[in-house]
């Protein structure tokens, strides 16, 4: 089965400081891949979702960009965080439809 | 705007209790439709999965789906203190890739 890794779990880092979230899965090949932000007592916002190496689609336009340099690699960046990127920030894969999570990966902007 | 609706709670339920839990969805093209829970600080779990009108069921779990009236729902028989999480309704809307997700249910099972 497919195993999904997000690193770091948590984060602190100041405003205006860069960031980089990486994604990476095991056990499938090209998988359509993920990122969703959940903030505080919110549900789940769609950023980007990947459906192979360097194709990108985003969802909502923002302080946020994401690339896949490789088939089970996707990456979530930003050159300048905002305290409105705080959130919990979680990559996932498609299979049969079905979302499956990563870990995700606690982001605090402060 | 295609949304999926869900209470926010938080549900109270002594424990050994049924849980109902309902989430509505505006996009009559839906076809696919999940139920997932988030412990809090974790990420969602896909615990049901509900294709076709009628009840599934999985276990201590139930999934109702009604397209003509557009809800879907989860029942939790015998619930425990450790089905206390938020349950996250997910829906499979028409032209959009990834899977719709309402705001989520707290619920909570006292003992």
């Amino acid at each position: 089965s497919q195993t999904i890794h997000q690193w770091p779990a948590t984060l602190v880092q100041p405003v205006g400081s860069p960031l980089s979230l990486e994604c990476t899965v095991e056990g499938t090949s090209n998988p359509n891949l993920y990122w969703y932000r959940q903030a505080a007592g919110r549900g789940l916002q769609l950023l980007f979702y990947s459906v192979g190496i360097g194709q990108i689609s985003s969802e909502v336009p923002q302080n946020l960009s994401a690339s896949r340099p490789q088939d089970r690699q996707f990456i979530l960046s930003s050159k300048k965080l905002l305290l409105s990127d705080s959130g919990f920030y979680l990559c996932a894969l498609d299979e049969s439809r079905k979302a499956f999570f990563g870990q995700g990966t606690r982001l605090t902007v402060v | 705007q295609k949304e999926v609706e869900q209470n926010s709670g938080p549900l109270s339920v002594p424990e050994g209790a049924i849980a109902s839990l309902n989430c509505t969805y505006s996009d009559r093209g839906s076809q696919s439709f999940f139920w997932y829970r988030q412990y809090s600080g974790k990420s969602p779990e896909l615990i049901m999965s509900i294709y076709s009108n009628g009840d599934k069921e999985d276990g201590r779990f139930t999934a109702q789906l009604n397209k003509a009236s557009q809800y879907v729902s989860l029942l939790i028989r015998d619930s425990q203190p450790s089905d206390s999480a938020t349950y996250l309704c997910a829906v499979s809307e028409t032209g959009r890739r990834a899977l719709t997700f309402g705001s989520g249910t707290r619920l909570q099972v006292q003992p």
